[in-house]
């Protein structure tokens, strides 16, 4: 079974601190995405990487920024948090080339920047 | 970019009744389909996909979606709902010639009444 794992499940962070969001996938996927996910706006895509050092702007890049070091980990860092950061940030893999390959989650985690 | 209409955002329902939750996607162009559910905190999980083929998609859970490309829809359907189905449902689409970006609705809370 694939599994994607993320660093944590509930995380409280001060306005104005920076935040290191961590996804891991254990099943070689070379597509990894970062979405949030808001009540009545469903899933947003933040940022997404195909490859190594490879990212690409979703719908909703500002205020925060990704990196890929390797294949297997993509990380979201919000470079200084906003309450209006406040969401439920969800992490997802697929394989390459193939957009038919369902995209596999990890259980999300619920930022609160109080 | 694609455009996925969730036409019911909250949908309650008696336990064994039948239920329909509805998709609409804006794209002329070939797409993939997808239906997923997110039971309370956790990630999302997919419930089944259209690739090609059969119209009629079978799914996890005794869930079921049709395609209809004259209608761009993707209905899901299940004949007898139980009490383990209240979830949130997302409905997401992805375009056969862009590659891997997935489009998702904003998603329909299902509620079954004992």
């Amino acid at each position: 079974d694939v599994k994607v794992t993320q660093s944590s499940r509930y995380l409280v962070k001060r306005t104005g601190e920076k935040v290191f969001l961590e996804c891991v996938q254990d099943m070689d996927h070379e597509n990894m995405f970062w979405y949030r996910q808001d009540p009545g706006l469903g899933l947003r895509l933040i940022y997404f990487s195909y490859d190594v050092k490879m990212k690409e702007k979703g719908d909703i890049p500002e205020g925060y920024s990704v990196s890929r070091e390797k294949k297997e980990r993509f990380s979201l860092i919000l470079e200084s948090a906003s309450t209006n950061q406040t969401s439920m940030y969800l992490c997802a893999s697929s394989l390459q080339g193939a957009p038919s390959y369902e995209q596999y989650f990890g259980p999300g985690t619920r930022l609160t920047v109080t | 970019a694609q455009s996925v209409t969730q036409l019911d955002s909250q949908v309650p329902v008696f336990e064994e009744a039948p239920v329909e939750l509805r998709c609409n996607y804006s794209s002329s162009v070939s797409v993939y389909l997808f239906w997923y559910v997110q039971y309370p905190n956790q990630g999302l999980q997919l419930l089944l996909k259209y690739l090609s083929g059969s119209t009629l998609v079978k799914g996890i859970n005794g869930f079921e979606a049709e395609f209809n490309k004259s209608q761009t829809s993707f209905h899901l359907r299940k004949p007898s709902v139980h009490i383990s189905d209240t979830a949130e449902y997302f409905c997401a689409v992805s375009e056969i010639s862009t590659g891997n970006q997935f489009y998702f609705g904003t998603g329909t809370s299902l509620t079954v009444i004992p």
